[in-house]
């Protein structure tokens, strides 16, 4: 099956900093969706972005989907970003993959 | 809120026994997917539903068992529960089959 890979594992930020965390798959997608699993365990859909670039408010994400890669970009991060996020993709069939995560921490 | 809901959201029960989530997908979804999230196994897809009809099969033991009904919400049924079931459970729906909304999850804890 597909593998999804995700870097950095764990990422610590001062509040206010940015981040790019990134997300690696071994085949072609038809499905690449960003979330943020917060610390009650909610999974928050953040982007459905099979390829191309798309914007949410401090949050961007980019596919490039040729190259098998996706990028979640954070900017300006606020405390309450902290949590996991998951990069999940589906290759033909409809059931997502799911990487391992980023747990990101941010700090006052 | 994603609109899709999950009842119960906690759940204690002990070896051996037999528990029942349910889902209840967005407005207009079709199909329901059952996914566990574990600390050794990650976020793993279970089973899939589409309009009443199971469309897609993951690693779902042979103790678990799953169903859509004619309107639409879905149950997942394990039975003869382990202390490695514990986990949490989520139920997620989508229109289009492509973009997953996710429920806020079933947290089963077998002592």
């Amino acid at each position: 099956g597909i593998q999804v890979e995700q870097s950095p594992p764990d990422l610590i930020l001062q509040e206010g900093a940015n981040s790019t965390l990134r997300c690696n798959f071994s085949d072609s997608v038809n499905n690449l969706q960003w979330f943020h699993q917060n610390p009650w365990g909610q999974l928050i859909n953040l982007f459905y972005i099979p390829s191309g670039t798309k914007q949410n408010g401090r949050l961007s994400a980019t596919t490039v989907a040729t190259e098998r890669y996706s990028l979640l970009y954070i900017s300006s991060s606020q405390t309450t970003d902290s949590g996991v996020y998951f990069c999940a993709v589906a290759a033909g069939s409809y059931q997502l993959t799911f990487g391992k995560g980023t747990k990101l921490s941010v700090i006052p | 809120d994603s609109g899709v809901t999950q009842t119960p959201k906690h759940l204690i029960t002990a070896t051996g026994q037999r528990v029942t989530l349910r889902c209840s997908p967005r407005s207009g979804d079709l199909s329901v997917y059952w996914y566990q999230q574990s600390l050794d196994q990650g976020l793993q897809f279970l089973i899939q539903y589409y309009n009443g009809e199971e469309r897609a099969k993951g690693n779902i033991l042979e103790r678990f068992s799953a169903q859509q009904f004619p309107d639409l919400h879905s149950e997942l049924n394990l039975s003869s529960l382990e202390l490695g079931d514990s986990a949490l459970y989520f139920c997620a729906s989508s229109f289009n089959s492509y973009e997953q909304y996710f429920g806020p999850g079933t947290r089963l804890t077998v002592t």
